[in-house]
């Protein structure tokens, strides 16, 4: 089975803070996505990386910085931690583009609260 | 740009009520279409892909089927534990970016 691991359920941050959010994954997939879930917006691309240290902006960029230096994890910062970006946060990984099964496999999320 | 639009938002169903949930969408170069199940305060759990118009898939209750411009998620004699939201996703030529519906939700009761 595709097991996406991100590393908190649940995280409560105050204004201001760097924050921290660690997905891991074991199907050796190359490309990674970090989503946030908002009630009636639905899910958005924050940001995509299709190999070690490569990264593209998704739809929403603003804030957020990820990392990704080793294939099995990406990490996905908020510099500045505020209010606005309350939200889950949704971990993907998928094989390439052009393979015949290149379905996204998500971790089970994670709810962070800024204060 | 990509756009998928699903109607309707929200489904009310009594227990073996058969519907259908619609997924329509714009995509520059299809490369699959996508349905997840997601409950509440979970990740989206992957269902089916379907890559050319008329493919079909089934998983128990669920089919779901695909034309050129939108996808149907059919559900045939539903139980309460198919309560959830189901999301439908686009994958088209743009390195393969995935965009997503807003979401049906779906509550079956008995």
């Amino acid at each position: 089975d595709v097991k996406v691991t991100q590393s908190s359920r649940y995280l409560v941050k105050r204004t201001g803070e760097k924050v921290f959010l660690e997905c891991v994954q074991d199907m050796d997939h190359e490309n990674m996505f970090w989503y946030r879930q908002d009630p009636g917006l639905g899910l958005r691309l924050i940001y995509f990386s299709y190999d070690v240290k490569m990264k593209e902006k998704g739809d929403i960029p603003e804030g957020y910085s990820v990392s990704r230096e080793k294939k099995e994890r990406f990490s996905l910062i908020l510099e500045s931690a505020s209010t606005n970006q309350t939200s889950m946060y949704l971990c993907a990984s998928s094989s390439p583009l052009g393979l015949r099964r290149s379905e996204a496999f998500f971790g089970q999320g994670t709810r962070l609260t800024v204060v | 740009e990509d756009q998928v639009t699903q109607s309707p938002e929200a489904l009310r169903l009594q227990e073996g009520e058969s519907s259908s949930l619609n997924c329509s969408y714009t995509v520059s170069g299809l490369r699959g279409l996508f349905w997840y199940r997601q409950d509440p305060g979970k990740g989206p759990e992957f269902l089916f892909t379907l890559y050319s118009a008329g493919e079909e898939k089934e998983k128990e209750r669920l089919k779901a089927t695909l034309t050129k411009k939108e996808s149907f998620l059919h559900i045939t004699a539903p139980k309460p534990e198919d309560s959830a939201t189901y999301l439908c996703a686009v994958r088209g030529d743009s390195w393969g970016k995935l965009q997503f519906g807003a979401g049906t939700q779906v509550v079956v009761t008995p």
